[in-house]
């Protein structure tokens, strides 16, 4: 089974700061997905990735393989990227996802 | 494209009784998933399916039951409820082209139950 952890729990921060949220996985996955999640509960996907780094906006994802490890960056942050931020990984010929307990941002004006 | 979609929103139910929530999507996925969500955790799997008339269980099966007569709805059932229960509930969909990969998953709106 997939332990996912998900650092820091909470994150407080000022508008326009640079904000990063980790991942680690202990097994080997096939994909790694981050998620947010807003103040009235939905849940949209931000990212799907298995290498490398992707971008939209100004959020960035970054994932390293070999140290199990990922992050997402929010540049110049705003008081609407206040929200829990998931990061959920998919183990090798699974369809499941692992889901972390979630990183509760907030970015205050 | 409505997405998808889950009814009732909220729902409080008394022990033992049963109630089916619904889950439809209209993006022709042939993933669908269940979870539930525990307040400080994380989402847990409950049941999910990988096309019509394909259901498997996921993490947290026991006290639930589903169905997936058609692509669009994937309905989860609750028997005998007890305040274990107690949980938001979220469908979702994705699709995928090969057996164990997954694309981005689509999310419902959530069902919150209390069980009393």
């Amino acid at each position: 089974k997939n332990e996912v952890e998900q650092s820091p729990q909470n994150l407080t921060a000022q508008e326009g700061e640079f904000i990063t949220i980790n991942c680690s996985y202990s097994v080997g996955i096939s994909a790694l997905h981050w998620l947010q999640q807003h103040p009235g509960g939905g849940i949209v996907s931000l990212f799907m990735l298995s290498s490398g780094k992707k971008k939209h906006g100004r959020l960035i994802a970054t994932i390293n393989i070999q140290e199990k490890h990922s992050s997402l960056h929010i540049t110049a942050s705003h008081p609407r990227d206040s929200a829990v931020y998931i990061c959920a990984v998919c183990n090798f010929g699974n369809e499941k996802l692992t889901f972390g307990t979630g990183t509760r941002l907030t970015i205050i004006p | 494209n409505a997405g998808v979609t889950q009814t009732p929103k909220f729902r409080i139910l008394k022990i033992g009784q049963s109630m089916t929530l619904q889950c439809t999507q209209d993006m022709n996925h042939n993933y669908m998933y269940w979870y539930r969500q525990d307040p400080g955790m994380g989402l847990k799997l409950i049941y999910y399916s990988v096309g019509a008339g394909i259901t498997d269980k996921g993490e947290v099966p026991n006290g639930y039951n589903v169905s997936r007569s058609t692509t669009e709805d994937f309905p989860l059932r609750l028997e005998l409820a007890a305040p274990s229960q107690t949980s938001v509930y979220f469908c979702a969909s994705s699709y995928s082209m090969l057996a164990g990969l997954t694309d981005t998953q689509y999310f419902g709106p959530g069902t919150r139950l209390t069980v009393l």
